[in-house]
């Protein structure tokens, strides 16, 4: 149980083009989506929480017209990157949680995204 | 702001050769430490979570401890296939604070 699906799991694109990563819960219903970025050897670093219905929370530091997401329903968030640049070049994670409170997070494979 | 520090930064064992991964954090009020693995190029993968102090949970060759400063992830005659990554988390209010992780290798 709890399965979390991210696609695409690779996407290599020209600068300035607009990527969309799509999250889904496949076997629960998510009242929370977290986006996720991590670099190399570095651990993973929250860019939002996203509620379904409602706007996504940012991160300090995270540009919300940059990384456009949209929870549209209890089983998929979008994120979008929007004229991407090479230093958006990154392994972008999405997690879901069953629950609020302490439940756990449980993460799709994530999308390496190579922006030439 | 919280912080989780884990080490050693990479871990080599022989097959069969027991050790201990370390996550020291500070929280403002702990709602939940968790472990994780993660494979190359995959996201984390949920194994654990422990809420109070004295707290342990085990599954197959992994066992989880945690006091008010600090977990380990116990690893009992480790196998080659449990060479990965190992995140530890914790979580206060509603996100959770990763840190760098432990990479363990296993070699037959």
């Amino acid at each position: 149980g709890a399965v979390v699906s991210q696609h695409p799991s690779w996407v290599i694109c020209k600068s300035g083009t607009s990527v969309k990563i799509e999250c889904r819960s496949l076997d629960f219903q998510a009242t929370t989506m977290f986006w996720y970025r991590q670099f190399p050897k570095q651990s993973l670093m929250l860019m939002a929480t996203s509620n379904e219905g409602s706007k996504a929370t940012y991160e300090q530091g995270v540009e919300k017209d940059k990384f456009l997401i949209n929870h549209a329903s209890l089983t998929l968030s979008t994120l979008t990157v929007t004229s991407a640049h090479p230093e958006d070049s990154s392994f972008y994670i999405c997690s879901a949680r069953i629950l609020a409170g302490n439940q756990p997070q449980h993460f799709g494979d994530g999308t390496r995204l190579s922006i030439l | 702001e919280d912080q989780v520090t884990q080490s050693p930064e990479a871990l080599r064992l022989q097959e069969g050769e027991s050790s201990s991964l370390n996550c020291s954090y500070t929280v403002s009020g702990l709602r939940g430490l968790f472990w994780y693995r993660q494979d190359p190029g995959k996201g984390p993968e949920f194994l654990f979570t422990l809420y109070s102090a004295g707290e342990e949970k085990e599954k197959e060759r992994l066992k989880a401890t945690l006091t008010k400063k600090e977990s380990f992830l116990h690893i009992t005659a480790p196998k080659p296939e449990d060479s990965a990554t190992y995140l530890c988390a914790v979580q206060s209010n509603y996100k959770l604070t990763f840190g760098k992780g432990t990479l363990l290798t296993v070699n037959p």
